[in-house]
């Protein structure tokens, strides 16, 4: 079975440049969670869908930063303009609603910006 | 949320059992403990998690204090590729804070040959 698919694996860009990570949700999932990960402030859940709504988004750190979920199988986090503290390794994870449903994480998109 | 507390480190030899502790003195009622692991350059991953009742699957064991304010994920014979950070995270399994995931640092685990 395919697990949560996150394009691109790797992304360098400089800074003030508009950054978009992607991310397929394993088939029939009906939450996808966006986490950070950096040295500093380990992992951190910035936003989480529900049947594509978006439910909590407490953790995203400013309005540079943005995501959507324009259907049940595809998902975007969005960063513009981008900055050199953004640089960081992104996962995009999934789950069914059932209670405690264990998440099911990509291989993350490592963010490098100049 | 209830917190966790976990060894920073922990070191092992290569086919013996490894137990990984956790405290959780703050577990209310109705929180779940999740382990997760991840290894390097790669995502987390699931590995176990239980209520009350010690639990058994095909990576792992968890047994969870009768009181429930501690637990421990223990790995019967280590290798090589479990090798890894582990997180022990309480989910409620309801209210505004359901599904969601707080890591901790974790346990760093290295197994030696």
């Amino acid at each position: 079975d395919a697990g949560v698919i996150q394009s691109p694996r790797h992304e360098v860009t400089e800074m003030g440049q508009e950054v978009t990570l992607r991310c397929k949700p394993i088939s029939g999932h009906d939450y996808l969670f966006w986490y950070r990960q950096t040295m500093m402030r380990g992992l951190e859940l910035l936003i989480y869908f529900n049947n594509n709504v978006p439910i909590d988004d407490s953790g995203m750190p400013e309005d540079r930063f943005s995501a959507k979920m324009p259907n049940a199988s595809f998902s975007t986090l969005k960063i513009q303009p981008s900055e050199p503290r953004d640089s960081a390794v992104y996962f995009c994870a999934s789950s069914f609603s059932r209670a405690n449903q264990p998440q099911h994480f990509g291989d993350g998109t490592r963010l490098s910006i100049l | 949320d209830a917190k966790t507390t976990q060894p920073n480190s922990m070191e092992s030899n290569e086919e013996e059992p490894v137990h990984l502790p956790c405290n959780h003195s703050t577990i209310s009622g109705t929180d779940y403990i999740h382990w997760y692991r991840q290894l390097p350059s790669q995502g987390p991953e699931y590995v176990i998690h239980g209520l009350t009742s010690n639990v058994n699957n095909r990576m792992a064991s968890l047994a969870i204090a009768e009181d429930r304010k501690s637990s421990t994920l223990i790995l019967h014979r280590a290798t090589l590729r479990d090798a890894a950070v582990y997180y022990c995270i309480l989910t409620n399994a309801g209210g505004t804070s359901y599904g969601k995931l707080t890591f901790g640092q974790g346990t760093i685990l290295t197994v030696h040959p």
